[in-house]
């Protein structure tokens, strides 16, 4: 399974834009790219996915680059509630299985 | 999104005990599931894949015959902890999806947290 690569944790101001990213240099060209989050002793909540073009919607917004090596999830106003790890994760549309890796946590100050 | 709920949410047990944690789909058809066990500051870790009416299939590691998995129906599948030990202590969590359908996207219950004594 293609592997990604987060930072461990990031810091934001609450209201303010958050830019989390993501690189996938070995995705293959099936692989779609998937942005879960997790609460504090929550299950994983689904944000967004996409395979080559931005998408956007009432969460969350991903931009993929061109060769599709990275990805960033972007928040466009954060608040306290969207304190959380979040994951980025690499599905081939053939195995619906989800490989987790250790995901960013997301802090957000007031 | 779809929603799906896990019962108990929490559970204290002996030593030695079965616990079953039942994972339900609330309103879609969850032709897969899967069960996760993630222990604490850590990732969750895939136990087991099941579809319904067959055999889960189990990840490297797991013990088939310790978390024993039913898939039943389509909007159920439990998964019990067989002679529950400490070590087992940890956060289960369940997630479904629909083939075919807008649901293509694991979507997971809340977590059931097992303490074992």
């Amino acid at each position: 399974d293609a592997k990604t690569t987060q930072p461990n944790s990031m810091e934001s101001n609450e209201e303010e834009p958050v830019h989390l990213p993501c690189n996938h240099s070995t995705i293959s060209g099936t692989d779609y790219i998937h942005w879960y989050r997790q609460l504090p002793s929550q299950g994983p909540e689904y944000v967004i996915h996409g395979l080559t073009s931005n998408v956007n919607n009432r969460m969350a917004s991903l931009a993929i680059a061109e060769d599709r090596k990275s990805s960033t999830l972007i928040l466009h106003r954060a608040t306290l509630r969207d304190a959380a790890v979040y994951y980025c994760i690499l599905r081939d549309e053939s195995n619906y299985q989800l490989i987790w890796g250790a995901g960013t946590k997301l802090i957000i100050k007031p | 999104g779809a929603v799906v709920s896990q019962h108990p949410s929490w559970v204290i047990c002996k030593s030695g005990t079965s616990v079953k944690i039942e994972c339900r789909s609330l309103d879609f058809q969850a032709t897969t599931m899967f069960w996760y066990r993630q222990f604490p500051k850590q990732s969750l870790m895939l136990m087991a894949t099941s579809n319904e009416g067959s055999k889960a299939t189990y990840e490297q590691g797991v013990e088939k015959d310790k978390f024993l998995i039913n898939h039943a129906s389509l909007t159920l599948s439990t998964l019990t902890v067989t002679s529950a030990h400490p070590e087992d202590s940890s956060f289960y969590i369940c997630s479904g999806i629909s083939h075919g359908g807008i649901q293509e996207t694991q979507y997971f219950g809340p977590g059931t947290r097992l303490l074992v004594l």
